[in-house]
């Protein structure tokens, strides 16, 4: 398998722009979270879907952002609009819970967004 | 919520030596205790985990302890390599709430 794939690697816009983030999490995985790591907050969970459902969207810091997960191979964080504090690094993982309970988590390589 | 304190936030050893990462966690219902490895311009990588019914586990050179008692844990990683050179995270989660908590990370340097 490729991986949890994100795209793309690097995105720069100007603040008021939309952004969409793209993942595509590892086949037969049911759980996709995404998380956002910066230098003075580190790594922090956005939100996490379980079968395509959003569960837990708690960390999602306003109404600029949103996410949704169409199908179980396609998931897009978008922000709208884009402000320079939102400048980070955003990793899309997955994990299968399968029959025994795991939670090992596959992150993507992320995408860099740096809003001008 | 949980909250996952990691110390020592840089951590520069020999080669050779060894090198002791610890987490604390506040949620005693966290059962489950991964750590990442982050090198320059990737994603988090899983280099060894260990769940709340095990008090320690090893994998070759690298070996994570754990105290529920305390509410902590630790890595060990002996026989350092240059290529051992990372941010290492601590992470821990319960059976209800999968997203990971994450520690802070440790910038591990290596010196040949």
């Amino acid at each position: 398998d490729a991986g949890v794939i994100q795209s793309p690697r690097h995105e720069v816009t100007e603040m008021g722009q939309e952004v969409t983030l793209r993942c595509k999490p590892i086949s037969g995985h049911d759980y996709l979270f995404w998380y956002r790591q910066t230098m003075m907050r580190g790594l922090e969970l956005l939100i996490y879907f379980n079968n395509n459902v959003p569960i837990d969207d708690s960390g999602m810091p306003e109404d600029r952002f949103s996410a949704k997960m169409p199908n179980a191979s396609f998931s897009t964080l978008k922000i709208q609009p884009s402000e320079p504090r939102d400048s980070a690094v955003y990793f899309c993982a997955s994990s299968f819970q399968g029959l025994i309970a795991k939670n090992i988590q596959y992150f993507g390589a992320g995408t860099r967004l740096s809003v001008l | 919520g949980e909250n996952v304190e990691q110390h020592p936030s840089t951590l520069s050893v020999q080669e050779g030596d060894s090198a002791v990462i610890k987490c604390t966690y506040s949620d005693s219902a966290s059962n489950y205790f991964p750590w990442y490895k982050q090198e320059l311009g990737k994603g988090p990588q899983l280099i060894i985990d260990i769940r709340s019914n095990v008090g320690e586990k090893k994998d070759q050179r690298i070996a994570v302890t754990l105290n529920k008692t305390a509410k902590h844990f630790s890595l060990h990683i002996t026989e350092t390599q240059p290529e051992d050179s990372a941010v290492y995270f601590c992470a821990a989660s319960n059976t209800g709430r999968r997203a990971l908590t994450f520690g802070s990370g440790t910038r591990l340097q290596v010196q040949p």
